[in-house]
């Protein structure tokens, strides 16, 4: 069955390396979002994207993060350089234009040391 | 700035007995509103909506109401069984428009 896939579910990293976290989403899915789970916001929307390009990236740390979607199938998230505050599970949600349902993957879960 | 609040972190349910989770929002422009699931180590998936022009929508053990007067929603699940323990995020957005606000969560736990 159809379903979003992200690599890595983990990734244990020290503070000042690089991190790239990969979302595949469903095809024929045509909007794709990035969230970070926290226990105090929850579910914050970092980036979102229509048709492969960013729409929002206001919830993005603008100078570390990067949010970036290659091709249809592939959308990436970066962090450089990472920073213990950055430890928190990164989900990747896709949907379809101008239907509110989205789709999740099954996170990525980072710790930033 | 939260516009979507779930103010209780937790709820503890008896099975069987019915579990209300509740969600309050500030936006007015908010006119669509969804209930996502989630279990451990796995995304939230999504289990019911509703829209601004309908107070209530029902899918089998669970329904959702809406007061737009009071900007407040409520999930209800009856009867609760115990795969429903999970963390349960209330969502808001414009009709039309994927971009989604999540709550902070409720952790339900259902006690056999």
């Amino acid at each position: 069955d159809a379903r979003v896939t992200q690599t890595p579910r983990h990734k244990v990293t020290e503070m000042g390396q690089e991190v790239t976290m990969r979302c595949q989403p469903i095809l024929g899915h045509n909007t794709v979002f990035w969230y970070r789970q926290t226990m105090m916001q929850g579910l914050e929307l970092l980036a979102y994207f229509r048709n492969r390009a960013p729409l929002d990236d206001s919830g993005m740390p603008k100078d570390r993060f990067s949010a970036e979607m290659p091709d249809a199938t592939l959308a990436t998230l970066k962090i450089q350089p990472s920073e213990p505050r950055d430890s928190a599970v990164y989900f990747c949600a896709s949907g379809i234009q101008g239907i509110e349902t989205q789709y999740f993957g099954p996170g990525t879960r980072l710790l930033v040391l | 700035d939260q516009q979507v609040k779930q103010n209780s972190p937790s709820l503890s349910v008896q099975e069987g007995r019915i579990s209300i989770l509740n969600c309050d929002y500030t936006n007015s422009m908010f006119d669509y509103f969804l209930w996502y699931k989630k279990y451990p180590a796995e995304g939230p998936t999504f289990l019911i909506s509703i829209s601004s022009i309908k107070d209530k929508n029902e899918d089998g053990r669970f329904t959702v109401f809406l007061n737009k007067s009071a900007k407040h929603l409520s999930l209800h699940i009856v009867p609760s069984q115990p795969g429903d323990s999970a963390v349960y995020f209330c969502a808001a957005g414009g009709f039309g428009n994927e971009k989604l606000t999540f709550g902070t969560g409720t952790r339900l736990t259902i006690i056999p």
